[in-house]
């Protein structure tokens, strides 16, 4: 069975652009989970997609914006980036039927904004 | 690798050793616990999960640990290996639908 798989691995961006990064669960979660990870901040909430609705957001910018799709793949955009944004991004599946189902993890997206 | 933090606490621990990493936990109503082990270049690695009508639950050579009066969190590694060196994170689900709310991490070096 398949992990979690981000896309792509890494990016460079330059201010002011925008950026998509993309996720595809592991096959039959309907969850998707996203963090942002930074040595400063640690892993922090962006938002979680079940059936192709927001279900939960964290305390970011509306800046941060994600999606899902009908085959539960999701995908994640920043617009107007900044220096700040550079990070690892990561996307955690789940079965999400419950309330408390376990989290798996993808390789993550590294971020770099110059 | 993907450590939260330039200061982030150590545990050395001697190949074959017990290694205990510990985590405090903020919200009384979080009601469902997990530990992530991170290598470097790496996304988190799920270990082991505890819901919170448990106090103890026991995987591969981990046991994870749940004081709830307390609301502390504890995860033993038995006969710990190299290729435990690792970050570790708690995490408790606040607020339910699988939203994650992380520990800042432990460092875990093996000696050889």
């Amino acid at each position: 069975k398949a992990g979690v798989t981000q896309t792509p691995r890494y990016l460079i961006k330059t201010r002011g652009q925008q950026v998509t990064l993309s996720c595809s669960p592991i096959s039959g979660h309907r969850s998707v989970s996203w963090y942002q990870q930074t040595p400063g901040q640690g892993l922090q909430f962006l938002f979680e997609y079940f059936s192709e609705t927001q279900r939960n957001k964290g305390n970011f910018p509306g800046r941060f914006s994600g999606r899902q799709f009908s085959n539960s793949r999701s995908e994640m955009n920043v617009s107007t980036l900044e220096l700040g944004d550079s990070a690892l991004y990561l996307c955690a599946s789940s079965l999400g039927a419950g309330k408390n189902t376990e989290a798996f993890f993808g390789q993550g997206t590294r971020l770099t904004v110059v | 690798g993907e450590s939260v933090g330039l200061h982030l606490p150590t545990l050395s621990v001697q190949e074959g050793d017990n290694s205990i990493i510990n985590c405090a936990y903020s919200n009384s109503a979080s009601d469902y616990f997990i530990w992530y082990k991170q290598e470097s270049g790496k996304g988190p690695q799920f270990i082991i999960d505890i819901r919170s009508n448990m106090d103890k639950r026991q995987g591969q050579r981990v046991t994870v640990l749940l004081n709830k009066t307390v609301k502390h969190l504890s995860l033993q590694i038995a006969a710990t290996q190299p290729g435990d060196s690792a970050v570790y994170f708690c995490a408790e689900n606040r607020g339910g639908n699988n939203r994650l709310a992380f520990g800042k991490g432990n460092q875990v070096v093996v000696i050889p």
